[in-house]
Order: C-alpha cells, then structure tokens, then sequence
C-alpha cells in the first residue's frame, strides 16, 4: 500500500494568516492526490483532487501544489470557518490511502 | 442537495454481523460509483472498497475483501456494506461516500459527497 506521511499533525493559527501542510507519498502517485477538510457536524469536504485542481464551490484561498511525492496544501488568510482537520489521500491505485491528517487549530 | 444517510450502526459482539445502509438523494445514483471509508477512533481514515453503478464490479482494500461485501439496489437508491465476523478492531465511524465525476469523466478514488457517517462499535 501507499504509505501517506501528512504533517504536522498540528498546526496552530490565527485568522489572516497563511498556512501550509504537506503530504509525502511512500512511492510516485503520479499528479493523484485529494485534500478532505473534516468539522464536527458537518460532512467531510473535498477541497482539492488531482494535486492541484480546485473541487467546485472551494475558495480560491485553497490551493495545492506537487512536488515529485511531495504534495503541499496551502490556505491563504485564513478564515474563521478553516479551522478543523485536514486529511489527504491518494487516488492514484487501490488501495487508496490516507495521511494521519492535521488538525488546524485557532492560536 | 447531495444527501446520503448512513443508517444501521450499533453494538455488536465480536464474531457477528452488521449490515449499514446508505439511502442517497439529491441525485442520480445510479449514474455514480460509490465508496465506503471508515475512521477509527483517535486515528485516521481508511477505504474500505467501492462499488461500480451496474453493481457487477466491486474492488476492496486487502484488508477488509474477505470479511466485508459491498452492494447496491439502484431501484432503491440505497448503498450497503455487510460486515461479518467483526472484530474490535472494526469499532469506527463507516462513512457512505460519492465517486466524483467531472463532465462525464469518473474521478476515481475521489470522493465528492460524504454521508455523517454511522458508528459501529465491536465489544462483547
């Protein structure tokens, strides 16, 4: 299996701030890689597939860059509804795999 | 709205069984894959397996083909996912999710709608 190594696993961070979280596959996925935002209560969201393509309905303060296996989440000024936890996942071959995910927390 | 709706979760003594539900809406079901991904407690998400639209394919994660079955009934808009002699370790969150498609194209392995999910807890 791909082996997903997400960090940090904690990230602390006030509104208006930018923030990066990376992902490095264990083998190449090739561009094939989503980011998931989770929140209590509310259903898990795709925010971004194929490394860099922006899921319909997104905020263009997300975006997602790939760097050979390393992929990069980046959250420009950072609104209030951001904060929660951050997972990415390979979609390149079964089975697919998650990171261990960061939890995005208000400073 | 995309709406799916997990139902079927509760206690279950090691070595039973458990069948979840998922009712879709909001959309055409039978035109899309669907998923089942699971999160165990204080750790991360893990696939489970999808199912095709004509319900004739299916293909798993290794670690859950032999004791997990996933099925469909289009007439009923309803996903499910059959799990057989649980062990502890299958105590999670089983959340129902969408196979995005974009103009036409499947996206596989990317989810695009996830249901609220449905708790399954193994313990005698």
């Amino acid at each position: 299996d791909v082996q997903m190594t997400q960090s940090p696993y904690n990230l602390a961070a006030s509104p208006g701030e930018s923030v990066s979280i990376n992902c490095k596959a264990s083998k190449s996925i090739s561009k094939y890689l989503a980011w998931y935002q989770q929140k209590p209560g509310k259903a898990n969201k795709l925010l971004i597939y194929d490394g860099s393509t922006l899921q319909s309905g997104i905020p263009s303060r997300f975006s997602g860059s790939r760097s050979g296996t390393d992929f990069t989440l980046t959250i420009r000024s950072l609104e209030p509804e951001d904060f929660g936890l951050y997972y990415c996942q390979q979609h390149n071959e079964y089975p697919y795999t998650f990171g261990a995910g960061t939890k995005l927390e208000l400073k | 709205e995309v709406q799916l709706v997990e139902s079927g979760g509760s206690l279950v003594q090691p070595g039973g069984s458990l069948k979840l539900s998922c009712v879709a809406s909001g959309f055409t079901f039978s035109n899309y894959w669907m998923d089942w991904v699971r999160q165990t407690p204080g750790k991360s998400l893990e696939w489970i397996g999808e199912i095709h639209t004509d319900v004739s394919e299916t293909n798993y994660a290794p670690s859950m083909k032999d004791r997990f079955t996933i099925s469909r009934d289009n007439d009923k808009n309803t996903l499910y996912l059959e799990m057989n002699n649980v062990r502890s370790d299958d105590t999670a969150i089983y959340y129902c999710t969408r196979t995005a498609v974009y103009y036409g194209v499947l996206l596989r392995g990317v989810m695009d709608a996830w249901g609220q999910g449905a708790s399954v807890t193994v313990s005698s």
